[in-house]
């Protein structure tokens, strides 16, 4: 089964435009992190934030802004004015104990394309 | 500057050979990790190696083998026996191999079976 789920597969918006990256987890367990990390067309992942299971405060850095909340048991990512080098695909992450042993898993990503 | 490595960047092989790729880092992380990704898919975990001489299978270890000699290095051997080998493979380290740490990714390699 899924564990990360980042149901749009692609969106395409125009530049300055505000855009949200859909992320939802599923776990049983209490304690768990959750990331988000940015493929640019190089390939390179590259890591944007981690949050844990405790901390429901959202975050804000710079254009870029996370909404977690576990009552729906979501993970949001939320770019403001988007720009052309915004374009990525976008992987949401969920760490957790598994059985066996410390596993990371990746949703598909989304693929945002920003166009001027 | 601290950083992973991965070379080469392209790989070409033919069927029936093995083929092995490199991940090298200076961040004196203990754990390395690798990853296959299939276009349209996230990635998934090959194989982990929490601290050297020791690695551990991943959800899709079959017909890969690794090796964790030093704690700088992590290559990964893609044998004959892996049925679908073409993909990107990325390696990753992290401080330490827990569900805490967060893992940063080297540049890719892309192969292509001819």
């Amino acid at each position: 089964a899924q564990k990360v789920t980042q149901a749009q597969t692609e969106i395409s918006v125009v530049e300055k435009e505000d855009v949200t990256l859909d992320c939802v987890y599923e776990t049983r367990d209490t304690t768990y992190y959750l990331f988000w990390y940015k493929q640019p067309p190089s390939g390179e992942l590259v890591f944007l934030i981690r949050r844990n299971s405790f901390d429901e405060q959202n975050e804000i850095s710079g254009r870029y802004s996370w909404n977690f909340q576990k009552s729906t048991s979501s993970f949001n990512f939320t770019i403001t004015a988007s720009q052309v080098v915004d374009s990525a695909v976008y992987f949401c992450a969920l760490s957790e104990l598994s059985n066996s042993g410390y596993a990371l898993n990746f949703g598909k990503g989304t693929s945002l394309l920003v166009t001027p | 500057d601290g950083g992973i490595t991965q070379s080469p960047k392209y790989l070409f092989r033919k069927e029936g050979q093995n083929v092995t790729l490199s991940c090298e880092q200076n961040l004196n992380h203990d754990a390395m990790y690798w990853y296959r990704q299939d276009p349209g898919q996230g990635l998934r975990l090959i194989y982990y190696s929490q601290i050297v001489n020791d690695f551990q299978k991943g959800d899709i270890a079959e017909g890969y083998s690794v090796s964790r000699e030093k704690k700088e290095s992590f290559p990964l051997t893609v044998t004959s026996a892996q049925k679908n080998p073409t993909a990107f493979y990325l390696c990753a380290s992290s401080g330490r191999a827990d569900l805490t740490d967060t893992q940063y990714f080297g540049p890719g390699t892309r192969l292509t079976v001819l």
